[in-house]
């Protein structure tokens, strides 16, 4: 079985500081791992997803994330907040073995920006 | 291209009402997926498609029916609902194809309330 465990459900930075959004994830296999943006009364929208290949991946809007297998850990990271940043994270995780490409999502993390 | 739409975007019910969820996608995906998310439980799996006239149980499939009869659509259920299926219902879509991974396209979900 596959799980995501997303540390801190709130998170509060000052607009210009560094985000930081923490994810690890409990996987048998190798893992797919992708984390998504959910803004409010919208539906998620991905921000960047790792499969194979290098472990420091680029998003979109300036978000980027590393995929650390001895660390079992996959966090998302941007060097300077924007207030359009405000919206929900997502984590999730795919075994690439079964075929079906069903993702196991974490619980979320709440970005709020402060001016 | 519309993307990933869903019909309706509210809808209040009565317990023991019966109703259908429609999702369509006009990017010609192989995967269909219906999730719920619920405040800090993040996205879980309800139901999922990997072809047409093919359907499978997720993560929280009790007391949901799914139908997929044409590969654009993605149909959910609920036969007698009640109010612990008030949330917010996402369906999803990816390629499918084998050989790469697919990122899932949501569509804006949709907020049912069961009184």
């Amino acid at each position: 079985a596959q799980s995501v465990t997303q540390l801190g459900s709130h998170v509060s930075v000052s607009e210009g500081a560094l985000v930081l959004l923490r994810c690890n994830y409990s996987s048998s296999v190798p893992p797919y791992l992708f984390w998504y943006v959910q803004y409010p009364n919208q539906g998620l929208q991905l921000l960047l997803k790792y499969t194979t290949g290098a472990t420091l991946v680029k998003g979109i809007n300036g978000f980027e994330a590393e995929f650390k297998k001895s660390e079992t850990s996959f966090h998302l990271t941007k060097p300077s907040a924007h207030m359009s940043d405000a919206a929900e994270y997502f984590c999730a995780v795919m075994n690439p073995n079964f075929g079906n490409e069903k993702l196991t999502f974490g619980t979320g993390t709440r970005l709020t920006i402060i001016p | 291209n519309a993307g990933v739409t869903q019909t309706p975007k509210f809808r209040v019910l009565k317990t023991g009402q019966s109703m259908t969820l429609l999702c369509a996608q006009d990017m010609n995906h192989e995967y269909m997926y219906w999730y719920r998310q619920d405040p800090g439980m993040g996205l879980r799996l309800i139901h999922y498609s990997v072809g047409e006239g093919t359907t499978a149980k997720g993560e929280v499939p009790d007391g949901y029916n799914v139908s997929r009869l044409k590969k654009q659509n993605f149909l959910l259920g609920l036969e007698s609902a009640a109010p612990s299926q008030t949330s917010v219902y996402f369906c999803a879509s990816s390629y499918g194809r084998g050989g790469r991974i697919n990122e899932q396209f949501f569509g804006p979900g949709t907020r049912l309330t069961v009184l």
